[in-house]
């Protein structure tokens, strides 16, 4: 069993829907969370960050930690086709090496 | 606007032939790390830096895979001999050790195809 399970989907959703995606994971070690977005033929950008639990809003977007689940979410509110994009969620313990989910292939149809 | 920098971004080669990408970190960044992107494995670590000195690279095969950082502003992977098998994306990302955070810092990535 991986330390981080992520569905590589494809997630397709309508313009405008609310998209939930997730990740949950097994090291309870783990304090620090982050959801990265992945454009075709591109490297892996930072979009959120959390430590430890909570929640955390950016704009359209909203990150969520549940250590009790070993649970995080990203919601994107609102979604635009620009939105389609793989997001990869990624989790580290003391250190500095970052522990990753296999990604989410997500698809907004105009 | 602070980036961290690949070259090259594509390179073709043949079975057998040394291949070395090479990355620039973004400046103040001293921990640097090498990874490899494919559909069927995604990301996986390579290997990677802190302050120049290799702390992990345990990821990587020792047999023809060597990572380096001559200088702060440098990081090199080579590939000594290329196989078919090594065709993938490799990303070098880079990351401030000062900064509370754990956020890496993604380059544009080399395309790696071995014929």
């Amino acid at each position: 069993q991986k330390e981080v399970e992520q569905d590589p989907g494809p997630l397709s959703v309508p313009e405008g829907a609310i998209v939930s995606l997730n990740c949950t994971y097994s090291n309870s070690a783990f304090q620090y969370f982050m959801w990265y977005r992945q454009y075709s033929r591109k490297g892996p950008e930072l979009l959120m960050y959390t430590y430890s639990s909570g929640n955390k809003e950016d704009g359209r977007f909203t990150a969520q930690v549940d250590k009790s689940s070993k649970y995080i979410s990203l919601f994107i509110r609102d979604s635009q086709p620009s939105d389609s994009a793989t997001y990869l969620c990624a989790m580290s313990a003391s250190n500095y090496q970052l522990i990753w989910g296999a990604g989410t292939k997500l698809i907004i149809k105009p | 606007d602070a980036r961290v920098t690949q070259t090259p971004r594509h390179k073709v080669t043949e079975m057998g032939q040394e291949v070395t990408m090479r990355c620039q970190p973004i400046l103040g960044h001293n921990t640097v790390f090498w990874y490899r992107q494919t559909m069927m494995q995604g990301l996986e670590l390579l290997a990677y830096f802190r302050n120049r000195a290799p702390l992990d690279d345990s990821g990587m095969p020792k047999d023809r895979f060597s990572a380096e950082m001559p200088d702060a502003t440098l990081a090199t992977l080579k590939i000594q001999p290329s196989e078919p098998r090594d065709s993938a994306v490799y990303f070098c990302a880079s990351a401030n050790r000062d900064s509370p955070h754990r956020t890496q810092y993604f380059g544009p990535g080399t395309r790696l195809t071995v014929l």
